[in-house]
């Protein structure tokens, strides 16, 4: 159950796009559209922002926008505003019943 | 309006044992998936456990398996998290989150989280 690969941090001005990788393998990502995107503001429940690759739950932004190729997803947010400051966690279903992570990728807004 | 509100973490000693509780109100309990998903200290998010709204399937983390016990009342809208064997590395924040969609009967894209609740494994 090995983890999603992330960056640890990515940074952005207000206003502008950033992209957010998440690498898997072909047990988990590569195979499976069950892709989600977390964000999760420190001492607050996380939030779901992406299922499925590319749709977004009721009330989500449509600045927040998800995609995969191959056994990486990505997350860009464009737009970026001071709120979207947080971590972002990627997550996958992976071969035998299981659910990996991402290591998270914490936003900073320059 | 959906709530999940966890309890019971506590200071507890290695190989000692703990349980944990999660309540939910603003949907229908019984009739989806849960999972527990802990957070270490400066570290990312961990799947623990799920389980299935009727209780049948019930998944382990590899980390997890054979010393929790993963539960749920759904006459009380509550559920479970007995640990056992606690070891250092269980120390942690867990959360509870529901699930609306499933994956080969496994539930995916956690789509409300609790607050979640602090777990510290020392001597």
């Amino acid at each position: 159950q090995s983890a999603l690969t992330q960056p640890a941090s990515v940074s952005g001005s207000p206003g502008q796009s950033i992209t957010i990788s998440c690498t898997g393998t072909s047990r988990d990502i590569g195979t499976y559209k069950v892709v989600s995107w977390y964000q999760h503001h420190p001492g607050k429940a996380p939030k779901l922002m992406i299922y499925e690759v590319s749709k977004r739950p009721s009330g989500v932004s449509d600045r927040f926008y998800g995609s995969k190729s191959g056994n990486t997803a990505s997350l860009t947010i464009s737009g970026l505003q001071t709120e979207d400051e947080a971590d972002y966690y990627c997550s996958s279903y992976a071969t035998g019943s299981t659910l990996v992570f991402g290591g998270g990728t914490r936003l900073t807004l320059l | 309006e959906v709530q999940l509100v966890e309890s019971g973490g506590d200071l507890v000693k290695p190989g000692g044992s703990l349980r944990l509780s999660c309540a939910a109100s603003g949907f229908t309990f019984s009739s989806y998936s849960m999972t527990w998903v802990r957070q270490a200290p400066g570290k990312g998010l961990e799947w623990v456990s799920s389980i299935r709204s009727s209780s049948g399937h019930i998944y382990y983390a590899d980390s997890v398996k054979g010393r929790f016990t993963v539960s749920r009342d759904n006459a009380k809208n509550s559920l479970n998290l007995k640990m056992d064997s606690l070891g250092a590395d269980d120390t942690a924040v867990y959360y509870c989150a529901t699930s609306l969609r499933e994956f080969f009967l496994f539930p995916v894209s956690l789509d409300y989280w609790g607050l979640g609740t602090l777990v510290t494994v020392s001597s």
